[in-house]
């Protein structure tokens, strides 16, 4: 149980178009998500938290107008890059937190991560 | 603010030795502590986790880690490692009643040699 997927795994894409990537906790409803984005050989930062029915909360440094989270279910969170540029090309990891947690032991569950190449 | 910090970026180790990989982390409020592990091009898998109770953690698969208050540390340790524990391991906190928003360390890659 506790499975997430992303989709798609990879994706390579000109510079300047939009990417959307999405999120699916498949057993599970998810009141949170959490969207990650990591460099080579570096840790995890968090982008931002969205939450199912309103608006994602970003942390500081991260263009909400870039990066454009839409939680439209308990299943499903999508983060679209925006006219990406290569400075965008990373890898991106959701994870996803089961209804109920809120507040308890606040585990997540991740997904396997998209890699974004900007060419 | 909260902050977590791995000690060791990388650690050699050769197999069927005993591994510890340091955490060491900072808050002015009680934590969940929580080891990861991330293969290659993968996301991360929960390796275990310190949510209350025994201050002593362990996984499936040979992995143990002891939550220590006063030294608000969080190392992980194997007495015998493969070569499949190859991998990055990420150290991580989340606060209490906070929504569950995790900060990670900077990772700290186990390679394991023959």
């Amino acid at each position: 149980g506790a499975v997430v997927s992303q989709h798609p795994s990879w994706v390579i894409c000109k510079s300047g178009t939009s990417v959307k990537i999405e999120c699916r906790s498949l057993d599970f409803q998810a009141t949170t998500m959490f969207w990650y984005r990591q460099f080579p050989k570096q840790s995890l930062m968090l982008m931002a938290t969205s939450n199912e029915g309103s608006k994602a909360t970003y942390e500081q440094g991260v263009e909400k107008d870039k990066f454009l989270i839409n939680h439209a279910s308990l299943t499903l969170s999508t983060l679209t890059v925006t006219s990406a540029h290569p400075e965008d090309s990373s890898f991106y990891i959701c994870s996803a937190q089961p209804l109920g947690l809120a507040g308890g032991s606040n585990e997540q569950f991740f997904g396997p991560g998209t890699r974004l190449t900007v060419l | 603010a909260q902050s977590v910090t791995q000690l060791d970026s990388q650690v050699p180790v050769f197999e069927e030795a005993p591994v510890e990989l340091r955490c060491n982390y900072s808050s002015s409020v009680s934590v969940y502590l929580f080891w990861y592990v991330q293969y290659p091009n993968q996301g991360l898998q929960l390796l275990l986790k310190y949510l209350s109770g025994s201050t002593l953690v362990e996984s499936i698969n040979g992995f143990e880690a002891e939550f220590n208050k006063s030294q608000t540390s969080f190392h992980l340790r194997k007495p015998s490692v493969h070569i499949s524990d190859t991998a990055e391991y990420f150290c991580a906190v989340s606060l209490y009643n906070q929504g569950g928003k995790l900060i990670f360390g900077q990772g700290t890659e186990l390679s394991v040699k023959p």
